[in-house]
């Protein structure tokens, strides 16, 4: 059975740096083609991707948050962490973690229960 | 990257059928064949119906197709059922750059 959870703080302070860790079950980043992607969803919000890292290390951002992102993995915990920096309100969000198949399932196949972030001081 | 564009809502009453409507540019949904479809019920992750434009995973009714045309690709849901009754978003893949924008959401009302 595949099974992602996300897990991190709930409330973090503006300008300081988030970090958030996908721990998932039942595939391994080492396979070709297996990647695992983070996405957050404002309170009553439409879904926005966030970044993506492949079975190959290649990591991709989203073109409008690039400067303030990072992440990496580590196959060994079956593990992928993001790295948002000067966090501010407005990214206050439900944070979600989801794998995609490359050349199965080109798609976000499945994905964690979502973590909850808030940005207040 | 400007989000997909989506009718913020859609309706229909049990039975029917419903067609939502996702567009984009000839940068993202008029030239990649990898659109998906996310099904999401209030407070709940959402959930993968459509991938490759019209493909289907295992376990997920064929009440749900999807097709593109052009710079617009669409999920029909054929029957409504009650638990049809959920949020759906689109998402596209759109290049190397800055692979993948989701669309506007769409709330669909079973009457």
């Amino acid at each position: 059975q595949v099974t992602l959870k996300e897990s991190g703080p709930a409330v973090v302070k503006p300008t300081q740096t988030l970090t958030l860790t996908c721990t998932f079950s039942g595939f391994s980043l080492n396979t070709n083609g297996m990647c695992v992607s983070w996405i957050r969803q404002p309170p009553g919000k439409a879904l926005e991707w966030l970044a993506r890292i492949e079975w190959d290390d290649y990591k991709s951002y989203s073109t409008s948050l690039k400067t303030r992102l990072t992440i990496s993995k580590d196959t060994s915990k079956n593990q992928v962490v993001l790295a948002m920096t000067n966090m501010d309100p407005v990214d206050t969000a439900t944070y979600y973690c989801a794998r995609m198949r490359v050349g199965v399932y080109d798609a976000f196949d499945i994905w964690g229960q979502g973590t909850v972030v808030t940005v207040s001081s | 990257q400007s989000a997909l564009t989506q009718p913020p809502s859609a309706s229909g009453s049990p039975g029917q059928s419903v067609t939502i409507s996702c567009t984009g540019t000839s940068s993202d949904v008029g030239y990649y064949n990898y659109i998906s479809w996310y099904q999401q019920h209030p407070d709940k992750a959402p959930k993968l119906i459509i991938y490759e434009v019209s493909k289907r995973p295992s376990g997920v009714p064929d009440r749900f197709s999807g097709s593109k045309s052009g710079n617009t690709a669409s999920l029909t849901v054929s029957g409504l059922q009650t638990e049809d009754e959920a949020d759906y978003y689109c998402n596209a893949y759109a290049g190397a750059t800055n692979p993948y924008v989701f669309g506007t959401g769409t709330k669909v009302t079973v009457l």
